[in-house]
């Protein structure tokens, strides 16, 4: 149950996209849809963000989007806001347990 | 209105015994799966544990297998988590979570309680 991979910071200036990695292998990112991305603030409880790869939950801003390519599932925030600056974390089910990434630390410049 | 409520969290020794809480409302608990998710201090999130509506399947990272074992009362529409012989790398702030499909996502989350193991 390796954690999935995630670059550990990226960072973009108000109004700019980013995108964020996460990857895994054909067990777990690359065998199934089950993917899904949660936004962190500190000292608050994780938000559901995007599932099933590419599906956003009612009242989350259609800047936010997901895909995935092989064992590579991506987000990407575009007009970025200083609202968005938090850790995101992506997760993956796989073999009767979930994984999580390492997360990442979005910084709006 | 979803919310989900953990209790249960303290200050405990290595190999101590506890059981967390989450008491849920504003869904029937009973039609959901439902998680447990940790996060250590100033660490990622880490998924624990997790069981079907029913009870009739459980589920454990292999961290906590044999140490841990996760319950419901649909009744009562609360949760459980009862943690065994508990180490140091225990110390988390822990979540309970609805899932919305066997491990599939997590839709709403509690506000964590603190679990601290240290002598």
């Amino acid at each position: 149950q390796s954690a999935l991979t995630q670059p550990a910071s990226v960072s973009g200036s108000p109004g700019q996209s980013v995108t964020i990695s996460c990857t895994g292998t054909s067990s777990d990112v690359g065998a199934h849809n089950y993917v899904s991305w949660y936004q962190q603030h500190p000292g608050k409880a994780p938000q559901l963000m995007i599932y099933d790869v590419g599906n956003r939950p009612s009242g989350v801003s259609n800047r936010f989007s997901g895909s995935k390519s092989g064992n590579t599932a991506s987000l990407t925030i575009s007009g970025l806001q200083a609202e968005d600056e938090a850790d995101y974390y992506c997760s993956s089910y796989t073999s009767n347990t979930l994984v999580f990434g390492e997360g990442t630390k979005l910084t709006v410049l | 209105e979803v919310q989900l409520l953990e209790s249960g969290g303290t200050l405990v020794q290595p190999g101590d015994s506890l059981t967390l809480s989450c008491a849920v409302s504003g869904f029937t608990f009973s039609s959901y799966a439902m998680s447990w998710v940790r996060q250590a201090p100033g660490k990622g999130l880490e998924w624990v544990s997790g069981i079907s509506g029913s009870s009739a399947f459980t589920y454990y990272a292999d961290s906590v297998k044999g140490r841990f074992t996760i319950s419901r009362d649909n009744s009562k529409n609360t949760l459980f988590l009862q943690m065994n012989s508990l180490r140091a790398e225990d110390t988390a702030v822990y979540y309970c979570a609805k899932d919305r499909g066997r491990l599939r996502f997590f839709d709403n989350w509690g506000q964590g309680t603190l679990v601290t193991v240290s002598s």
